[in-house]
């Protein structure tokens, strides 16, 4: 079965970095795309970018740009979303996943169980 | 980027009712639109694909309809696990955006 299984809560300072995993299983790594999408606390969903997991490049929504870094790791079958220069408002949930493009429509149906990001002092 | 605007924000529903969400889009995005629900401290959960598919193993008493910049989630007779928050969300362009939720709640 698909599955999709995140790296866990992290606290982080000002200013700082985090890098959040995202393990995939149950279905060919590089067929998908992952996304990205996060959400703070008690607010919306936002969507931060995908990665290829083919050929490994990324696609930044413009608001993260210059600060967001999406990698894969095939052998691993295993995503990454690096965040750096982290303020008071990146303290959300993380969430990585999996896109499809079948039949006309394209949509997120596996998603990960989310990694809290906590940033403060 | 595309706008989503739901509506209501919130909704107080009781079991066995029938239950209408709307979603619009500031744009046209013909049925590139999808449905999640979520529920407190979980991931969302896809129900809704192409504006009126229904995602594999969701209940059929979920049903999307619409196309172009207005969309409907209905929910016809209401259950017990369907309190949750609902959010839509456009695959049609870069950046993907999602509505602001609709956090049905228990009469």
């Amino acid at each position: 079965q698909v599955q999709l299984v995140q790296s866990g809560a992290e606290v982080k300072e000002p200013g700082a970095s985090v890098k959040v995993s995202c393990k995939a299983s149950g279905y060919t790594f590089t067929g998908p795309w992952l996304h990205w999408v996060r959400q703070a606390p008690g607010q919306g969903l936002e969507w931060m970018g995908w990665i290829n997991t083919n050929s490994g490049d990324p696609n930044y929504a413009q608001k993260f740009q210059g600060r967001v870094t999406m990698t894969r790791d095939t052998s691993i079958t295993t995503a990454y979303m690096e965040l750096s220069r982290l303020g008071s408002d990146d303290t959300a949930v993380y969430y990585c996943a999996r896109g499809i493009a079948a039949a006309g429509a394209k949509y997120f149906d596996y998603w990960g169980q989310g990694a809290l990001v906590t940033v403060s002092s | 980027d595309i706008q989503m605007t739901q509506s209501p924000s919130s909704l107080s529903a009781s079991v066995g009712d029938r239950v209408t969400i709307t979603c619009r889009a500031s744009q046209s995005i013909s049925t590139y639109l999808n449905w999640y629900q979520q529920k407190p401290g979980k991931a969302p959960k896809l129900l809704i694909y192409g504006a009126s598919k229904l995602q594999s193993g969701v209940p059929s008493r979920f049903s999307g309809s619409g196309s172009g910049t207005d969309f409907t989630l209905t929910i016809s007779t209401l259950q017990p696990e369907d309190f949750a928050t609902y959010y839509c969300q456009q695959s049609y362009s870069i950046p993907r955006t999602f509505g602001q939720g609709t956090k049905l709640e228990v009469k």
